[in-house]
């Protein structure tokens, strides 16, 4: 059981370049999340999914998408990266919405 | 969002004492989780709490949901150097997600 994995782990990116974080887990779990953490402000959730084919959104979800075509992938995308989104990232996943959710190791993003 | 005070930001303690830290908010939570965090790792869960006035203890670790459903708290008892990282607490309300705290980085001193 690999848990949570999340890739990549590090990435630097220019200021309008796109890219796609990906989020992985074995556990069957139906919600996955996407967190970012920034210094001071503790984890905001960006998106989260309650199955297989939803998404929904979450506190700061401005220039973020998301897609979850499979129950154990979860994929976060920045359309037009800037450097306001120079954060870690990290996604999770619970059973259900109530139970424990369990953390990848992130992924820690520089736009410049 | 909500906002989740947790206090105090910063601890540096003596290998062997004590520590306590908690929650506040202005907001009703049904479930109040506490996490820990090791540098360059993502949490892992330490306690969750699903009832007011539940006290729950993780071996060193206890953990309470306040009677007013507004706080938590968590104490560690006989620090260790491996105790050494951020504890978020994380409130979740009726029917909607987690919010976090924004940590208490603990620093023990052997």
């Amino acid at each position: 059981n690999a848990g949570v994995t999340q890739t990549p782990k590090f990435r630097v990116l220019k200021t309008g370049q796109s890219m796609t974080l990906l989020c992985a887990q074995d556990m069957n779990h139906e919600y996955m999340y996407w967190y970012r953490q920034d210094p001071g402000m503790g984890l905001r959730l960006i998106h989260y999914s309650v199955g297989e084919g939803t998404t929904a959104k979450g506190e700061v979800p401005d220039g973020y998408n998301v897609s979850r075509l499979k129950k154990q992938n979860f994929l976060l995308g920045l359309e037009s990266a800037a450097p306001s989104q120079t954060s870690v990232y990290f996604c999770a996943s619970s059973l259900f919405r109530d139970n424990e959710q369990f953390f990848g190791p992130g992924t820690r993003l520089t736009v410049l | 969002g909500q906002q989740l005070n947790q206090s105090p930001q910063s601890m540096f303690i003596q290998e062997g004492e004590d520590v306590s830290m908690n929650c506040t908010s202005s907001s009703i939570f049904n479930t109040w989780l506490w996490y820990k965090q090791d540098p360059g790792e993502g949490p892992v869960l330490l306690i969750a709490l699903y009832k007011a006035g539940e006290l729950t203890s993780n071996g060193r670790l206890t953990a309470q949901f306040g009677i007013t459903r507004k706080d938590s708290f968590l104490n560690i008892s006989a620090s260790i150097p491996s105790d050494v990282g951020i504890y978020f607490c994380a409130g979740q309300l009726s029917g909607n997600q987690f919010y976090f705290g924004t940590g208490t980085s603990l620093t023990v001193i052997p």
